[in-house]
């Protein structure tokens, strides 16, 4: 089963404007992680983020977690027509396998 | 390129037959874990080895499934009598264990049973 939820589910914007995507969770995590899958293929990790950390970054990714509300958001600024993709994140406990939400498709238009 | 290979990374196949998938994980890592994931839906957790032990499997691995990882090296997932509800993508991980530690993906292997 599922996680929890993204949220959007879908979200389209011109090249250059920031894309902000969330995640809500149901259980305690150790980690949470985000990756993307371009259609048809394999899933790319992007960001680890652990249960102590709030806020962390990796080039144009900016990650926060909020465990008090099970939230974490994802932020891609000065988005590009190459982040087109789906967008997951991934929660982590002591089982070390991944539960997925459902994801957000993001549309990047030139 | 992750460095995790799946092969194939297509396969179409009737009702009713097995089918084989295989992995090949980044050679240091000694987690490797397989994931389905259908159309629109995140990856689902089937099962994961630590080394050639299987540590845990999913309620969705029906005992039809059955995934094996002899050597500590690759591994392969086999369907027996294949079901329309099978088809799916089949996706391999592996990561180095200690956990909050990153899991790196292969491609995927795309299954359609017709």
């Amino acid at each position: 089963s599922q996680q929890g939820e993204e949220d959007p589910q879908a979200l389209s914007i011109q090249e250059g404007e920031n894309a902000t995507m969330n995640c809500s969770y149901k259980t305690s995590i150790n980690n949470l992680q985000w990756y993307r899958q371009n259609s048809g293929r394999g899933l790319v990790h992007l960001i680890l983020i652990r249960s102590n950390e709030r806020e962390k970054h990796s080039g144009r990714l900016r990650v926060t977690l909020d465990t008090s509300k099970k939230s974490s958001s994802l932020l891609i600024t000065a988005s590009r027509a190459a982040d087109t993709a789906s967008y997951f994140c991934a929660t982590g406990y002591n089982t070390d396998k991944l539960i997925f939400g459902t994801g957000t498709r993001l549309q990047v238009f030139p | 390129d992750t460095g995790v290979s799946q092969n194939p990374r297509h396969k179409i196949t009737k009702r009713g037959q097995n089918v084989t998938f295989r992995c090949d994980p980044i050679s240091e890592h000694n987690r490797l874990y397989w994931y389905r994931q259908t159309l629109g839906q995140g990856p689902e957790f089937l099962t994961y080895f630590q080394n050639e032990a299987q540590l845990e499997k999913s309620r969705l691995l029906s005992d039809r499934f059955s995934a094996e990882r002899p050597k500590g090296s690759f591994s392969t997932l086999e369907i027996q009598r294949t079901e329309q509800g099978d088809s799916a993508m089949y996706l391999c991980a592996s990561e180095q264990s200690t956990g909050n530690t990153e899991a790196f993906f292969g491609q995927g292997t795309r299954l359609t049973v017709v």
